[in-house]
């Protein structure tokens, strides 16, 4: 099926342990997007890319990093997990020309 | 800054009712609003997008309007079902940006 695929579904770190969350999408979207969604604060977007080969701070930036390896693909990476980093996270393509834009199912992370 | 306000935070309905989620932002100069929906531990499945140029849009017992001046949006549900229950959110998209901008959501409820 079409769509935006995001692994792993399920993750556990350590505080100071590091991972990447990996996404791609099939769609051929020129855009993609990292959200992390907490409790009660609706999702907030941490990085994007509007096009491959380049990408921008979103609000919550802090503690992240990403790479639009190709068109396909945008992982992010945690480069020292800290316990404020529990949160499930999101990734989301659409066109440049802003249609809707369509969801992984998430990642769920839980930093100890 | 614009911010995106949903009302109620939660709802329960009895099944048949027909419903109301309302969704307001500070900031009239959107793209385009999409409403989305969010199973408990899922990603997001997007309903509806309303362009900014379109004053509503309909699929099957849903219908949202959109009224950019006032800066309201709201999602009609017809006839709701035990299988509406989920969080509903709404999002924005301003026109000088790619990224969404999300309420926190109104999880609903509707009870056999």
């Amino acid at each position: 099926n079409a769509g935006v695929t995001q692994t792993p579904k399920f993750q556990v770190l350590k505080t100071g342990q590091s991972m990447t969350l990996q996404c791609a999408q099939d769609m051929n979207h020129n855009s993609m997007y990292w959200y992390r969604q907490d409790p009660g604060m609706g999702l907030r977007l941490i990085y994007y890319s509007a096009s491959e080969g380049t990408t921008d701070k979103g609000e919550v930036p802090n503690g992240y990093n990403v790479s639009r390896l190709n068109k396909r693909e945008f992982s992010l990476r945690l480069e020292s997990a800290a316990p404020s980093q529990t949160s499930v996270y999101f990734c989301a393509s659409n066109e440049i020309a802003g249609y809707g834009y369509t969801f992984g199912s998430g990642t769920r992370l839980t930093v100890v | 800054k614009q911010e995106v306000t949903q009302i109620p935070a939660a709802l329960s309905v009895p099944e048949g009712e027909n419903l109301v989620l309302n969704c307001s932002f500070t900031d009239s100069a959107i793209y385009n609003l999409q409403w989305f929906r969010q199973d408990p531990g899922k990603g997001l499945t997007s309903l509806l997008l309303i362009q900014s140029s379109q004053r509503e849009q309909t699929s099957g017992r849903l219908n949202a309007s959109l009224d950019k001046s006032s800066g309201r949006s709201t999602l009609y549900i017809a006839a709701s079902q035990p299988g509406d229950s989920a969080t509903y959110l709404c999002a924005v998209r301003m026109d000088s940006s790619y990224k969404l901008i999300f309420g926190s959501g109104t999880r609903l409820l509707v009870r056999p």
